[in-house]
């Protein structure tokens, strides 16, 4: 089965308001976790990430949160633009090593304007 | 612009056919990787390179190889192709292991 997943495979949002689009993960040994967005026809985008040791960091617009507890992860948007319509995925490391990634598979966000 | 490379865009060929697809990493990366990305398996990792060694295997198959050369670039080449192989073809690159993963374009591959 898939190590990290999402709630919901579609969300959709009026322009100006806030989106959180959440994630839940299997493996506790996890420890570095990341979100992308994917337009269509493009590659996936950093948005941003957080390790294990953190349960919040923030960046423009965007908040990612990790309870570790629950295993669960979410992201945050702020004021949502017509431009955040994409697909959005969590990811997270596999080993300690850190190298491959397993991605969840993914949540639409539709912004309307 | 991740500064991550690949051609070419799109690929179209034959069942049974090889193909070769090429990454640039970003200035500076020493790793990359390939994940594909279909409809029915979202992105799956397939393999990672670091400074022109193999350091991870996915889920690849035996029908595909990559290799990553002194000037840092990576290719992957996939033969005997089949139907089932279209899909979106990603490469990533990071400073080192452990590190964001910053993807290229892609190229998109169909198989008829």
């Amino acid at each position: 089965g898939e190590n990290v997943g999402l709630h919901l495979p579609t969300l959709s949002v009026q322009e100006g308001d806030n989106s959180i689009i959440n994630c839940a993960y299997s493996n506790s040994a996890s420890d570095y976790f990341i979100w992308y967005k994917q337009e269509s026809g493009k590659g996936p985008q950093f948005i941003i990430d957080i390790r294990s040791n953190m349960d919040k960091r923030q960046g423009q617009r965007v908040t990612v949160l990790l309870n570790k507890t629950v295993k669960h992860l979410s992201l945050q948007i702020a004021a949502t633009q017509p431009g955040d319509s994409a697909v959005y995925f969590c990811a997270e490391n596999i080993n300690q090593a850190g190298t491959a990634l397993i991605f969840g598979k993914g949540t639409t966000l539709s912004v309307s304007s | 612009d991740s500064g991550v490379t690949q051609t070419p865009k799109h690929l179209i060929t034959a069942t049974g056919q090889r193909v070769t697809l090429r990454c640039s990493p970003r200035s500076g990366d020493l790793s990359v990787y390939w994940y594909q990305q279909s409809l029915d398996q979202g992105l799956q990792f397939l393999i990672q390179y670091y400074n022109g060694e193999e350091r991870a295997k996915g889920n690849i198959l035996e029908r595909f190889s990559a290799q990553q050369f002194p000037d840092l670039h990576s290719e992957l080449n996939l033969s005997s192709l089949e139907l089932g192989d279209s899909a979106l073809y990603f490469c990533a690159s990071s400073g080192g292991t452990g590190e964001t993963q910053y993807f290229g374009p892609g190229t998109r591959l169909l198989v008829l």
